[in-house]
């Protein structure tokens, strides 16, 4: 199993829709989880940090799910801007940097 | 507040010509890393470092060599250019440890060996 799996899409959906993407991660002592983003040809950029009690920013949504192992990032309200690459990004205990999912594509159509 | 600054943003390179990737970051990081990305394979880290004189391999180093003589700078050498490393090279650098959140990238060199 990989360290981190996502689901690469692509996403279609129109805008003003909900979309969601889960993220999961085979080391159940991993603690640290973000989402990035990443524009197309650009730098990835941190979205998010997801806590255990989940967390909550504007139209995004991250929650973690520690039993299964998996992590989620919900946006609501889909706008043309948010048409992006959405990176899952786990730490591996040990002092290891962090690990990236290869991660989902979402396209917002008009 | 130039962040990471990589440069160059594009370089062709034929098969067996050597060169260096140059990254620089103003924030006083102590970490910084080279990543490769490449299309349905993700990011892939190369190399990083924690700190001046102190480097480490990642998860595909091979055809790679980076030192860290200063806090700012940590540059990549392709030492052989093969058509292999055709990619688009990220530098990235955190405040914190290996793990820290806020990883800051720069904003890539395109790289295509002929």
């Amino acid at each position: 199993r990989k360290e981190v799996e996502q689901d690469p899409g692509p996403f279609n959906v129109p805008e003003g829709a909900t979309v969601a993407f889960n993220c999961t991660y085979s080391n159940s002592a991993s603690q640290s989880f973000f989402w990035y983003r990443q524009d197309c040809r650009k730098e990835p950029k941190l979205l998010m940090s997801v806590y255990s009690s989940g967390n909550e920013d504007g139209r995004f949504t991250a929650q973690l799910n520690r039993a299964s192992q998996y992590i989620s990032l919900l946006i609501r309200d889909s706008k043309l801007s948010d048409s992006a690459t959405y990176l899952c990004v786990v730490n591996i205990p040990g002092n290891t940097p962090l690990v990236f999912g290869k991660g989902t594509r979402l396209s917002v159509i008009a | 507040n130039a962040g990471v600054t990589q440069t160059p943003k594009f370089q062709v390179l034929k098969t067996g010509q050597s060169m260096t990737l140059q990254c620089a970051q103003d924030m006083n990081h102590e970490y910084m890393s080279w990543y490769r990305q490449d299309p349905g394979m993700g990011l892939r880290l190369i190399h990083y470092s924690v700190g001046a004189g102190i480097t480490d391999q990642g998860e595909v180093p091979n055809g790679y060599n980076v030192s860290r003589s200063t806090t700012e700078d940590f540059p990549l050498r392709l030492l052989s250019a093969a058509p292999s490393q055709t990619s688009v090279y990220f530098c990235a650098s955190s405040r914190g440890g290996v793990d820290d959140e806020k990883l800051f990238f720069g904003s890539g060199t395109q790289l295509s060996v002929l």
